[in-house]
C-alpha cells in the first residue's frame, strides 16, 4: 500500500534557526513527490513538485529535495510568516491510480 | 480571481439530512478530486473525476457521490449524514496526467448536529 510519513509531526523554532522536515515514502511508480503549505482554515497551497532522485527546488527561504525513499524542506533562516502546517504527498501508479497520497503534515511553528 | 472555488465555506446540520457542497474551478484542468481532512487534519481522497472515468476510494460510504454537471464544476452530495461525517472537505483540479500538481479549493467545513 502506498504510504506517506512526515516527521517531526510539531516544530518550534527560534526566527532565524534553520531546519528541516522530513517526508519519508513508500509508493510504487512515483509519478512526483509534491509539498504543500496550509494555514489554519485554508486548503493547501502548492510550493514545489520534485520527479526525480537528485532534484531540487527552492522558493526564498524554502529547499526541497528528493531521494529515492525521502523528501527534505530545508527551511534557511526562518521567519514568523513561514508558520504554517507543511503537507507532504507523493502520486504513485500502483494502488493509489495515481491520487495524491498526503502524510498528516509537520505544524512549524517560528517564534520571533 | 479565485482558481478553485467552494461554497458554503461552513455548513451545519442535523443528521440524516441530506446535503451538497459545490466546486468549480476556472483553471480549464481536466481532473477535480475531493479529499476530506479529519479530525487530525489528515487528508485522504475521496474521488477523482475527469471526463473519462471516475475512481472513487473503496472506503467512501455510498451515501457520498459526486455529480459533474460539466469539466469545471465536481459537486458533492452527501445523503443521510451521520456525526462521522462531520470534516472539512477539500475540491482541488489538475491538469490531466498524474504528473501535473493540484490546487486547491478553501475548504467546506461540514458539522453535523
Amino acid at each position: 500500500e502506498d504510504q506517506v510519513t512526515q516527521s517531526p509531526e510539531a516544530l518550534r523554532l527560534q526566527e532565524g534557526e534553520s531546519s528541516s522536515l522530513n517526508c519519508s515514502y513508500t509508493v510504487s511508480g512515483l509519478r512526483g513527490l509534491f509539498w504543500y503549505r496550509q494555514d489554519p482554515g485554508k486548503g493547501p497551497e502548492f510550493l514545489f513538485t520534485l520527479y526525480s532522485a537528485g532534484e531540487e527546488k527552492e522558493k526564498e527561504r524554502l529547499k526541497a529535495t528528493l531521494t529515492k525513499k525521502e523528501s527534505f524542506l530545508h527551511i534557511t533562516a526562518p521567519k514568523p510568516e513561514d508558520s504554517a502546517t507543511y503537507l507532504c504527498a507523493a502520486r504513485g501508479g500502483g494502488g493509489s491510480q495515481g491520487n495524491l497520497i498526503f502524510g498528516k503534515g509537520t505544524k512549524l511553528s517560528v517564534k520571533p | 480571481d479565485t482558481a478553485v472555488s467552494q461554497t458554503p465555506k461552513y455548513l451545519v446540520t442535523q443528521m440524516g439530512n441530506d446535503k451538497s457542497i459545490k466546486c468549480e474551478q476556472n483553471l480549464g484542468h481536466d481532473t477535480m478530486y475531493w479529499y476530506k481532512q479529519d479530525s487530525k487534519k489528515f487528508l485522504k481522497i475521496m474521488f477523482s473525476y475527469n471526463n473519462k472515468e471516475l475512481i472513487i476510494n473503496e472506503t467512501v460510504p455510498n451515501r457520498f457521490s459526486p455529480k459533474s454537471p460539466d469539466k469545471a464544476h465536481l459537486n458533492l452530495h452527501i445523503n443521510s449524514l451521520e456525526l462521522g461525517d462531520s470534516a472539512v472537505y477539500f475540491c482541488a483540479s489538475s491538469q490531466a496526467g498524474h504528473w501535473k500538481e493540484a490546487f486547491f479549493g478553501q475548504g467546506t467545513r461540514l458539522t453535523v448536529v
